[in-house]
């Protein structure tokens, strides 16, 4: 059982280019989740699907667009990465919104240069 | 903004003693809950308290919460090298997302 898996691991991207960070899960979860981890910083929000078909702006959603593929993938996308997008990025899924905990995937560690 | 504001930031203490982390949040909750980060990894769910609950326990992990006060706490007794990470709390909003403090840096030395 995988729970959450996230791809790439690692990525080194240069300013202005694009890339898509996959995350998918295997716990019919409804609700999924993409939070950024900086120093100092936490998590924030960047993106949420709530269930299938539907996506929201979480607290610093600028800069990044997102795809609820079906049930079990979703999707976060940088158009034109800049450095402020360096971080480390964690895709979430839950049961559903206010329902239990969050079972997270292994991040993925991305550098704008 | 972060729902939850945790202190201390750091804390160091010995194997066996216990460990205590508070969280302050801002709005109103669902449910706050406690996550544990290893180094380099993800974030693991660790106990959920309802807005209507005052103490949860699990196994040496209890968490309590004080609604009037918008504050929880974490104790882990009897600590272990091996819970040295960082603990966050989250507070479940009613718009149905998950916000996290910035976390409490737990080291155990053996």
């Amino acid at each position: 059982n995988a729970g959450v898996t996230q791809t790439p691991k690692f990525q080194v991207l240069k300013t202005g280019q694009s890339m898509t960070l996959q995350c998918a899960q295997d716990m019919n979860h409804n609700s999924m989740y993409w939070y950024r981890q900086d120093p100092g910083m936490g998590l924030r929000l960047i993106y949420y699907s709530a269930s299938e078909g539907t996506t929201d702006k979480g607290e610093v959603p600028n800069g990044y667009n997102v795809s609820r593929l079906n049930k079990r993938e979703f999707s976060l996308r940088l158009e034109s990465a800049a450095p402020s997008q360096t971080s480390v990025y964690f895709c979430a899924s839950s049961e559903a919104t206010n329902i239990g905990g969050y079972t997270f995937g292994s991040g993925t560690r991305l550098t704008v240069v | 903004s972060q729902q939850g504001e945790e202190d201390p930031q750091a804390l160091s203490i010995q194997e066996g003693e216990n460990a205590t982390m508070n969280c302050s949040y801002k709005t109103s909750i669902n449910n706050l809950q406690w996550y544990r980060q290893n180094s380099g990894r993800g974030l693991v769910h660790l106990i959920l308290i309802r807005s209507n609950e005052r103490e949860k326990h699990s196994g040496r992990l209890r968490v309590t919460l004080d609604t009037s006060k918008k504050s929880s706490s974490l104790l882990i007794t009897a600590s272990r090298a091996a819970d040295t990470a960082s603990y966050f709390c989250a507070g479940d909003n009613q718009g149905g997302k998950l916000i996290f403090g910035q976390g409490t840096e737990l080291s155990v030395k053996p």
